[in-house]
């Protein structure tokens, strides 16, 4: 049963706009989320995290926002580029084990 | 630089072999964990080690096994090779409960 659910596969964005990925969790222990971006042929490659203590965490155009209560975080992306083009995965702790969701495969277009 | 590498990158083989891929870190993490990717699944954990002589099972562990003789190396072996496990494997390692995992390039594994 998978624990952290991105239940978007792809996401088309232009050149400049923001892109919005969605991931949900339903294991209220997980206490520490980031997200991950993986190009082809490489491994993934951290990007941002947050705690379960803060709803927000940002580091340049990279924004992650947590809901706890709905149990779901979300990554911003402003303004989107196109070495943005890769895959997106979410992963959440719970003990020194990640969890990861599907993933979602973002296409910036110019 | 720290690193992690993983070998081969690419390797082919016949089901019923037994197949061994390596993964080194000079990080000097003791946490390492082994991973497979499949569509529509992301990442999912297969074994774990967070120290010498320490070894886990993760979620998908069935027909794979891990030894960790030091801190640096974390090989994966399949016993008996079997079609279901073609997939993308990925090494990594982490330096304590809440940091970021490194991860290696993977070894794309196809069993025919």
């Amino acid at each position: 049963d998978q624990q952290v659910k991105q239940n978007s596969p792809s996401l088309s964005v232009q050149e400049g706009r923001i892109s919005i990925l969605n991931c949900d969790y339903t294991n209220s222990m997980f206490d520490y989320f980031l997200w991950y971006k993986k190009y082809p042929a490489e491994g993934p490659t951290f990007l941002i995290s947050i705690s379960s203590i803060k709803d927000k965490n940002e580091d340049g155009r990279f924004t992650v926002f947590l809901n706890k209560s709905a149990k779901h975080l979300s990554l911003h992306i402003v303004p989107s580029q196109p070495g943005d083009s890769a895959v997106y995965f979410c992963a959440a702790y719970n003990d020194y084990k990640l969890s990861f969701g599907a993933g979602t495969t973002v296409t910036v277009r110019a | 630089d720290a690193e992690i590498t993983q070998s081969p990158r690419h390797k082919i083989t016949e089901t019923g072999r037994q197949v061994t891929l390596a993964c080194h870190q000079t990080w000097n993490h003791n946490n390492m964990f082994w991973y497979r990717q499949d569509l529509g699944h992301g990442l999912r954990l297969i074994h774990y080690s967070y120290g010498v002589q320490d070894t886990n099972k993760g979620e998908v562990s069935d027909g794979y096994s891990v030894s960790r003789s030091n801190t640096e190396d974390l090989p994966l072996t399949l016993e008996s090779a079997a079609s279901s496990q073609t997939s993308v494997y990925f090494c990594a390692s982490s330096e304590s409960r809440g940091q970021p995992q490194h991860f290696g390039d993977g070894t794309r594994l196809s069993i025919l």
